[in-house]
């Protein structure tokens, strides 16, 4: 079974640029999550998806971030413009409604982002 | 505020012998707690779990002990491999709400031969 994809795996951008990431969840996973982990800490929350719906986005950052999961299946997280205190790895998870409940999160490997 | 500390960035132990990671948390309503393991270039995977109910869990070589007076947990792996090399999280959640997690900020595991 194939597991979280994401895209890309680096991106280097100038500070003031558009970045987008994409994920791709588990199969029949119908919860995604977007963590953000700097440097030297744990990941953090910024949007959580219930099928095609955000039911948790209150750590996301509106006035430049946004992100979207059309058909409640793969999602994109959205950065315009960056900051140089953007550069962090994102970070895509998904999980089964139930398996949720258990705290147990699939995770993909991350984009790591550097703005310069 | 860090609600989920882990205070050893780092740690050091020979192959054979045991692991410790210490997570300590604040928040009283947390009531079931985690720890992910996370390879370089890697997600992190999900490694072994605990509820309040408990103060013991144990799968393999890992076993987790919680001590909900002094608000603190440990991971203990024994015997540690080469290929437990990695970091470490602790996270936590209120039981009910486990999509909450609170993560901590890892603690570097090196086991050397």
């Amino acid at each position: 079974e194939a597991g979280v994809v994401q895209s890309p795996r680096y991106k280097i951008i100038e500070k003031k640029q558009p970045v987008a990431f994409w994920c791709n969840p588990i199969s029949g996973h119908n919860t995604l999550y977007w963590y953000r982990q700097n440097l030297g800490q744990g990941p953090e929350l910024l949007i959580r998806y219930e099928n095609e719906e955000a039911v948790d986005d209150s750590q996301l950052p509106k006035d430049r971030f946004s992100a979207e999961r059309l058909k409640g299946v793969d999602s994109t997280l959205k950065i315009q413009p960056a900051e140089l205190g953007d550069s962090a790895v994102y970070l895509c998870a998904s999980s089964l409604r139930l398996i949720a409940n258990t705290g147990e999160l699939f995770f993909g490997e991350g984009s790591r982002l550097t703005v310069l | 505020d860090q609600q989920v500390k882990q205070n050893s960035p780092s740690l050091s132990v020979q192959e054979g012998r045991i692991s410790i990671l210490n997570c300590d948390y604040t928040n009283s309503m947390f009531d079931y707690f985690l720890w992910y393991k996370k390879y370089p270039a890697e997600g992190p995977t999900f490694l072994i779990s605990i509820s309040s109910i408990k103060d013991k869990n144990e799968d393999g070589r890992f076993t987790v002990f919680l001590n909900k007076s002094a608000k603190h947990l440990s991971l203990h792996i024994v015997p540690s491999q080469p290929g437990d090399s990695a970091v470490y999280f602790c996270a936590a959640s209120p039981l009910y709400n486990t999509d909450k997690l609170i993560f901590g900020t890892g603690t570097r595991l090196q086991v050397f031969p």
